[in-house]
């Protein structure tokens, strides 16, 4: 069964600098998606990026990028110019094909002002 | 604009009482699923749909079940609850097994006395 492992349980970081959020998954696939949620307070979870596994370029939305390393099965979320509304748990999150998303524990991130 | 809903938002109940968590959605998806979020689990899939009719156990299914007479909703239902179904529910759909996103509900926080 796939797996997703994010190794980092809490981060914090000083406003407008950048953090860098890390996820590992375990598949014998090729072809798959990967995403990062966001899980403000509210408890809303708001897809913050994605990624489909055969594009080598790495996806970028903003402020928000990912460095995807297919053969080292990582896929880490870079944050640049937090601010305080990136305040939040952030899950990575594994698709293949049609079938589930399988989520990491989260990583519980926090902005300092 | 077209949602996803849940209600409640908020439920206590007893053990060994039915409960339905309702679950609607506006946009005609024809993929709805349901997760539970625990501590240190992250989101994990209970029962999904691609369709009506069609119905398909997740990973952590015993103890729940969904039925699927239209597009919109896709209630889940506890047949009897057990304090072990304490969690955050979350219901999500998504256009077609393929699509890249799931569109998430606001959560039902459920409390099992």
């Amino acid at each position: 069964a796939q797996t997703v492992t994010q190794s980092q349980p809490e981060m914090s970081v000083q406003e407008a600098e950048t953090v860098t959020l890390s996820c590992t998954y375990d598949t014998s696939e090729s072809d798959y998606y990967l995403f990062w949620y966001k899980q403000p307070p509210s408890r809303q979870m708001i897809l913050v990026i994605r990624q489909e596994a055969y594009k080598q370029q790495n996806a970028t939305e903003n402020r928000f990028s990912v460095n995807f390393q297919k053969a080292a099965k990582s896929f880490s979320l870079k944050i640049s110019d937090s601010q305080l509304g990136d305040a939040a748990m952030y899950f990575c999150a594994y698709r293949e094909g049609a079938q589930k998303l399988v989520f990491g524990q989260g990583t519980r991130l926090t902005i300092n002002p | 604009d077209a949602e996803i809903t849940q209600s409640p938002r908020h439920k206590i109940t007893e053990t060994g009482r039915q409960v339905t968590l309702a679950c609607h959605q506006t946009w005609n998806h024809n993929n709805m699923f349901w997760y539970r979020q625990d501590l240190g689990h992250g989101l994990r899939l209970i029962h999904y749909s691609y369709g009506v009719h069609d119905t398909n156990k997740g990973e952590v299914s015993d103890g729940y079940s969904v039925s699927r007479s239209n597009t919109e909703d896709l209630p889940l239902t506890l047949e009897s609850a057990a304090s072990s179904q304490t969690s955050v529910y979350f219901c999500a759909s998504s256009e077609d097994p393929y699509s890249w996103t799931q569109y998430f509900g606001p959560g039902t926080r459920l409390l099992v006395l």
